[in-house]
C-alpha cells in the first residue's frame, strides 16, 4: 500500500502566519493518465471531512484561496497563506492513484 | 443541496453482524461512484470501499474484503456497508462519500464491544 506521511504532525500558529503542511508518498502518485490523484481535505473539530484541495492544486469551489496546494511525484504541499481562525482543525492528504486509497496520518493545527 | 445521511451505527458484540445505511439525496445518486471511509477514536482514516454507480463493481480495501460488503440501491438512493464477524478494531466512526471526496455525510458511530 501506499504510505503518506504527513509533516509536522501539530503545527501550532498565530492568526494571519502563512504554513505549509507536507505530503510524502512512498511511490509517485503520478498515475499513467497523467493525473496526480493526491487531494487535501480538512476536518474541524466535531465536523466531518471537507475537500479543500483535488488533483494536487485544484481549490475546491467555495473553498477560500489562501489554501493552495503544489508538488509531484512523491512530494506535496498545502500552504495556507495568512492562517484563521476558522482554518484550525486536523489536515489530511489522502490519494487515489494506486489502490487500495490511503490517507495520511493528518497535521493538527492549533492556535499558538 | 448534496445531502448524505448515515445510519445503522451503534454498540455491537464481537462476532456480530451489522447493516449500515446512507440516504442520498440533491443530486442524481445513480450517477455517481460512492465509497465508505472509516475514522478510529484514534483519528485514522481508512479507506473501506467504492461502489460503481450501477452497482456493478465493487473495490475493497484488502484488510476488510473478506468482512465487508458495499451495495446499493438507487431506487432508493441508498448505499449500504453491510459488516461481518466484526472486531474491536472495527469500533470507528463511518462515513459514506461520493467519490472525488467533495461530500461527506455525518458519519454514523459503530463501537464494538461486549
Amino acid at each position: 500500500d501506499v504510505v503518506l506521511t504527513q509533516t509536522p504532525p501539530t503545527l501550532s500558529a498565530t492568526i494571519g502566519q502563512s504554513v505549509s503542511i507536507s505530503c510524502r508518498s512512498s511511490q509517485s502518485l503520478l498515475h499513467s493518465n497523467g493525473n496526480t490523484y493526491l487531494h487535501w481535505l480538512l476536518q474541524r473539530p466535531g465536523q466531518s471531512p471537507q475537500l479543500l484541495i483535488y488533483l494536487v492544486s485544484r481549490l475546491e469551489s467555495g473553498v477560500p484561496n489562501r489554501f493552495s496546494g503544489s508538488g509531484s511525484g512523491t512530494d506535496f504541499t498545502l500552504k495556507i497563506s495568512g492562517v484563521e481562525a476558522e482554518d484550525l482543525g486536523v489536515y489530511y492528504c489522502v490519494q487515489g492513484t494506486h489502490a487500495p486509497r490511503t490517507f495520511g496520518g493528518g497535521t493538527k493545527l492549533e492556535l499558538k | 443541496e448534496v445531502q448524505l445521511v448515515e445510519s445503522g451505527g451503534g454498540l455491537v458484540q464481537p462476532g456480530a453482524s451489522l447493516k449500515l445505511s446512507c440516504v442520498a439525496s440533491g443530486f442524481t445518486f445513480s450517477d455517481y461512484w460512492m465509497s465508505w471511509v472509516r475514522q478510529t477514536p484514534g483519528k485514522t482514516m481508512e479507506w473501506i470501499g467504492d461502489i460503481k454507480y450501477d452497482g456493478s463493481y465493487t473495490n475493497y480495501a484488502p484488510s476488510l474484503k473478506n468482512r465487508f460488503t458495499i451495495s446499493r440501491d438507487n431506487a432508493k438512493s441508498t448505499l449500504y456497508l453491510q459488516m461481518s464477524n466484526v472486531r474491536s478494531e472495527d469500533t470507528a466512526t463511518y462515513y459514506c462519500t461520493r467519490l472525488g471526496w467533495a461530500y461527506w455525510g455525518q458519519g454514523t458511530l459503530v463501537t464494538v464491544s461486549s
